[in-house]
């Protein structure tokens, strides 16, 4: 899995749009890049998983720029329900081995 | 038609003694994967099941941990004489086959006095 880096923290309030930046420059032409979310005492959970340019559902957006030297989250219209921990990870589509980072602890205030 | 369930969902035990914890993954599901994931840590690969074999068990730390899958559904994790270094939050998870999105259980929280 290639090595990814974002922010340890990031603060927000109800109604506001979250976009964490995670940074893999080292990224392979057969990875992918996947995003889960991780609530307190719950297991990790998937959100998105995108290849290159933009990728929507109905819970986030991931945006990779041409050079997929990074890439973006973008939680729309954050509630106080989505303060979790978020997790982005780089790898082959075959690689079952996942293996998180501490990832970026979203706090969303009211 | 409930997800990934662990249990218990919290273990204290002294240092020495042995532990084993139980994942049932969803139904039908083939694949079945055991992770740890320390306190502010990330997570820890252990072990990989495709129905009843274990093809991959690269992740596990030491010969003091051990699983087992039966009739391609419950799997036990063991830790034989716990050391301190073994706390952790120990996660299960399942897809329907290897390459698939895997759904996680809600951890058992392992502590060792």
């Amino acid at each position: 899995l290639a090595k990814t880096t974002q922010p340890i923290s990031m603060d927000s309030y109800e109604g506001q749009e979250v976009n964490i930046t995670c940074s893999h420059n080292n990224i392979a032409t057969n990875d992918y890049i996947t995003w889960y979310q991780q609530f307190p005492s719950q297991g990790p959970r998937f959100i998105i998983q995108g290849y290159k340019t933009k990728v929507t559902n109905e819970v986030a957006s991931l945006f990779i720029p041409a050079d997929r030297k990074s890439s973006t989250l973008s939680l729309p219209r954050v509630s106080l329900s989505d303060t979790a921990v978020y997790y982005c990870l780089v790898g082959d589509k075959n690689d079952y081995k996942l293996s998180f980072g501490a990832g970026t602890t979203v706090t969303v205030r009211a | 038609g409930a997800g990934v369930s662990q249990s218990p969902s919290n273990k204290v035990t002294e240092k020495g003694k042995d532990v084993e914890l139980r994942c049932d993954p969803i139904s039908g599901h083939t694949a079945l994967y055991w992770y740890r994931q320390s306190l502010g840590q990330g997570l820890e690969f252990l072990i990989y099941f495709q129905g009843n074999s274990a093809p991959d068990k690269s992740g596990l730390p030491s010969d003091r941990f051990s699983a087992e899958r039966t009739g391609g559904s419950v799997s036990t994790l063991t830790i034989q004489r716990t050391q301190q270094e073994d706390s952790a939050v120990y996660l299960c998870a399942s897809s329907w086959t290897t390459y698939n999105e895997q759904f996680f259980g809600p951890g058992t929280r392992l502590t060792v006095l």
